[in-house]
């Protein structure tokens, strides 16, 4: 499978500091999602990118498609105790169908 | 968003029984599904495609006789691990694609095997 370089692999921050991650790989994509997981359960879908150079919102989080298909950011504004979670990428390769998942951040945010 | 139902959520088996996982997509059509393999405190891992009336395309590494998938219709897709080992043992998540909302994936809440 694709490997996706997620850094950094964890976080510590305090709350309502601002917080960024990103995601490379050597090859180039057509889609990158970004997810949150919960212990024991399901990823959640929180932003989907399908353009290079897109930038989306979905309230406190923004996350851009890298100009070189190979890379993607997340950010996340003031963050909150509820932030706290396992973030990842995932990105669909330009030939393929299948999705291909970065490494992990883990997001702690200290009240 | 799109909703997909996975089921169980935990089951605890012998050494030797399969075990069959069941993926339901409940408010779209999923003309392709996934499954994936999570190990705790790790990413997940891709396993097999699956795609609705035609064979699963499995990743290097993934024995096919072992993890069996069938996606019969477009809402459902089925992962058996048969003869399931303690080495078996992980959390595996099916996700669906959704092709009326621009390729999106969701994720069912996962199955934690556990082999005694």
């Amino acid at each position: 499978g694709q490997q996706l370089n997620q850094s950094p692999q964890s976080m510590f921050i305090q709350e309502g500091e601002d917080v960024s991650m990103n995601c490379t790989s050597s090859s180039i994509f057509n889609t990158w999602l970004w997810y949150k997981q919960d212990p024991g359960e399901g990823p959640v879908l929180l932003i989907a990118l399908y353009k290079a150079g897109e930038l989306t919102s979905n309230g406190r989080l923004t996350a851009q498609f890298g100009i070189t298909r190979k890379d993607s950011f997340l950010n996340i504004s003031a963050s909150i105790p509820s932030d706290v979670g396992i973030y990842f990428c995932a990105g669909q390769l330009v030939y393929g169908n299948q999705f291909y998942f970065g490494t992990g951040t883990s997001l702690t945010v200290i009240p | 968003g799109a909703v997909v139902s996975q089921h169980p959520s935990r089951v605890i088996c012998k050494s030797g029984t399969s075990v069959k996982i069941e993926c339901r997509s409940l408010d779209f059509q999923a003309t392709t599904m996934f499954w994936y393999r999570q190990f705790p405190k790790q990413s997940l891992m891709l396993m097999a495609t699956s795609n609705e009336g035609s064979k699963a395309t499995y990743e290097q590494g993934v024995e096919k006789d072992k993890f069996l998938i069938n996606h019969a219709s477009l809402t459902l897709s089925t992962l058996t691990v048969t003869s399931a080992h303690p080495e078996d043992s992980s959390f595996y998540i099916c996700s669906a694609r959704d092709r009326a909302t621009n390729e999106k994936l969701f994720f069912g809440s996962g199955t934690q095997l556990s082999v005694l």
